[in-house]
């Protein structure tokens, strides 16, 4: 009965190096949103994916982050040359349906760097 | 952008209060959603309100989707140290294709 996996679950990394984070959906669920939490922060939304597909990226940071959700395998959350301000806890959540209303999130990838 | 304004940002109760926070915003929502984060772990789904004037309990729990369709509040009754936690409201636009966007939280203390 496995949820929403995210793995890694910490992360380090040193400033210029890549980092990448994956998300295994909840069984049955095609769509994947991807949302950054700061210390002492909300969750803001970075972008929602489809198998292949990229459906609204508007709260990504235009340089260095991308996201992907191939036909097989988790969806991947990268980002090149890292920088400080780059720390923070990265979370993905499912659903099955498009545009639905109800996410199951995962327990997080926390990215620190040094 | 679509903001959501949640109060309180921090409450500080004794065990066996009665909470209340809620959630405004100047959009129109389809959706409201309260999430429960604990620390280390992802947020957890509490309560959906999927109308105008819907009351919904959750055990302890109660929310309400604003006529206005633009707030929502939740209550928790009889608090219990288990309670303590980050919980965020969160909603969906008018457009069901729209993300959901959250509002920054509030948390939840319990004085022993």
């Amino acid at each position: 009965n496995a949820g929403v996996m995210q793995n890694p679950r910490h992360l380090v990394r040193r400033r210029g190096q890549e980092a990448r984070l994956r998300c295994s959906p909840m069984k049955g669920h095609s769509h994947v949103y991807w949302y950054r939490q700061l210390p002492e922060e909300g969750l803001k939304f970075m972008v929602y994916l489809q198998k292949e597909n990229i459906i609204d990226e508007s709260g990504m940071p235009k340089e260095r982050f991308s996201a992907e959700f191939p036909k097989e395998g988790p969806s991947i959350l990268r980002i090149q040359q890292v920088v400080r301000g780059d720390s923070a806890a990265y979370f993905c959540a499912s659903s099955a349906l498009s545009g639905a209303n109800v996410l199951t999130f995962g327990a997080g990838s926390r990215l620190t760097v040094l | 952008g679509q903001q959501l304004n949640q109060s309180p940002q921090s409450m500080f109760i004794q065990e066996g209060e009665d909470v209340s926070m809620n959630c405004t915003s100047s959009s129109i929502f389809n959706t409201w959603l309260w999430y429960k984060q604990d620390p280390g772990e992802g947020p957890v789904l509490l309560i959906a309100l999927y109308k105008a004037g819907e009351l919904t309990s959750n055990g302890r729990l109660t929310a309400q989707f604003g006529i206005t369709r633009k707030d929502s509040f939740l209550n928790i009754s009889a608090s219990i140290p288990s309670d303590v936690g980050i919980y965020f409201c969160a909603g969906q636009l008018v457009n069901r294709d729209d993300k959901i966007i959250f509002g920054k939280g509030t948390r939840l203390h319990i004085l022993p």
